[in-house]
């Protein structure tokens, strides 16, 4: 079964919203997620490492203001896109690896579509 | 820094033979892991087989085997008696560690090649 669960699978919305994503670890703790970010037939491109109970690790060129990343807990994470506009339209996954093997298992991604 | 690259945007194969997609990387890391995921058309990415640098032998997991050779840099997949189900795309992946081994963790990928089997 799937050990990472992310949700929402899609998103529809106007411009100027914006839009919550989860990523939860089934069974294992995670204290470093990762979110990338995808366009279609190109490759994932790594946008931020979560760090459980302290900020988030931002690659160069990711706007810290645009994706909030929020890591409550050793099960949760969560990207947040502020205020979303058409070009913020792309597929969004996350991933996590149980400390103790590997490998990295992928979330399902999402689906962001901004009208 | 770390580069992966997959030089094979696109690659055709018949069904129930076999075929090889190249991985090459760079790393200046001592301790490394060298992965493949397969992206369907859904979008999941599904883990296929992993490598570890230290590894002497080459992995292998099922109809999949992970061609190692340290020396060229080269990871590269072979898949056995391609199947109409293995049409999707595959990604070459490496995660570093330090000098201790531990692992970064993040994981950087090539470009990506997609495959397509024809019955």
């Amino acid at each position: 079964g799937a050990v990472v669960s992310q949700h929402p699978s899609w998103v529809i919305c106007k411009s100027g919203t914006s839009v919550k994503i989860e990523c939860r670890s089934l069974d294992f703790q995670a204290t470093t997620m990762f979110w990338y970010r995808q366009f279609p037939k190109q490759s994932l491109m790594l946008m931020a490492t979560s760090n459980e109970g302290s900020k988030a690790t931002y690659e160069q060129g990711v706007e810290k203001d645009k994706f909030l990343i929020n890591h409550a807990s050793l099960t949760l994470s969560t990207l947040t896109v502020t205020s979303a506009h058409p070009e913020d339209s792309s597929f969004y996954i996350c991933s996590a690896r149980d400390p103790w093997s590997q490998p990295q298992h992928f979330g399902d991604g999402t689906r962001l579509s901004i009208l | 820094a770390q580069k992966i690259t997959q030089t094979q945007p696109g690659m055709f194969v018949q069904e129930k033979e076999a075929v090889t997609l190249d991985c090459t990387y760079d790393t200046s890391d001592q301790s490394y892991g060298l992965f493949w995921y397969k992206q369907p058309s859904s979008g999941e990415m599904i883990f296929l087989i992993y490598q570890g640098s230290y590894d002497e032998q080459n992995a292998t997991e099922g109809r999949y085997s992970l061609n190692f050779q340290k020396a060229r840099k080269s990871a590269n997949l072979v898949i056995s008696a391609s199947q109409l189900g293995d049409s999707a795309m595959y990604f070459c992946a490496m995660e570093g560690a330090n000098a201790g081994g531990t692992s970064y963790g993040k994981l950087t990928f090539g470009q990506g090649t997609i495959l397509t089997v024809h019955p």
